[in-house]
């Protein structure tokens, strides 16, 4: 079982629509939880980040965590066709005292004009 | 405030020889780790430096090494370079060690392709 894992995709969802991408992750200690978006042929660019249980909004995004579920996930609300790119989920642990990132290997999003 | 740099941007290289890639964080910063990213593999934690100490490792090999300056620019070594080493280096910055509480900014990466 991989440590964090994301469905590939392509995820596609048409021009105003609500994108929803998932993460689930192995290790229950995990603290720290970002979403990343890269567009192609550049480099990633973080969108947010949550710690607690529940949701956190920032404009169209919605980030939702549930630990006991050891799942993330990140809604985008109208999605455009800018917000097409690969999301990257990643997660951090503590590791022999140092805090290690892991990340999914990426969803891709395709919003459909 | 500059962002991330990485130089070279791209780089062409035969197998058994070595590479040296260089980034510089962004001003402030002293943290940067390292990631190897490949289409099939995704994101891959290679190791990260703070104050010139590597504090942290993934699961690579030893002809991966790196180290940091006392202004916080750091290089990252492969030595005896395979097929299988081609893809996109990336390096981050962060303010403190640890991505855990701390955002990490990208640069824009070294495309190395090895022949």
């Amino acid at each position: 079982q991989k440590e964090v894992e994301q469905n590939s995709g392509p995820l596609s969802v048409p021009e105003g629509a609500i994108a929803s991408l998932n993460c689930t992750y192995s290790d229950r200690g995990s603290q720290s939880f970002f979403w990343y978006r890269q567009y192609s042929g550049k480099s990633p660019e973080l969108i947010m980040f949550i710690y607690s249980n529940g949701d956190k909004e920032d404009g169209r995004f919605t980030a939702q965590l549930n630990k006991a579920s050891q799942y993330v996930s990140l809604l985008i609300r109208d999605s455009q066709p800018s917000d097409s790119a690969t999301y990257l989920c990643a997660v951090i642990q503590n590791s022999g005292g140092y805090q290690k990132v892991t990340f999914g290997t990426g969803t891709k999003l395709q919003v459909i004009p | 405030k500059a962002g991330v740099t990485q130089t070279p941007r791209y780089l062409i290289k035969t197998r058994g020889q070595q590479v040296t890639l260089s980034c510089s964080p962004i001003s402030g910063h002293r943290s940067v780790s390292w990631y190897q990213q490949t289409p099939g593999q995704g994101l891959q934690f290679l190791f990260e430096y703070f104050s010139e100490t590597q504090r942290n490792k993934g699961n690579f090999p030893g002809r991966f090494s790196g180290r940091q300056f006392s202004n916080s620019r750091s290089e990252m070594n492969v030595s005896t370079l395979e097929l299988g080493d081609s893809a996109l280096y990336l390096c981050a910055s962060s303010l403190q060690a640890g991505g855990g509480y701390n955002e990490q900014f990208f640069g824009p990466g070294t495309r190395l392709t090895v022949l």
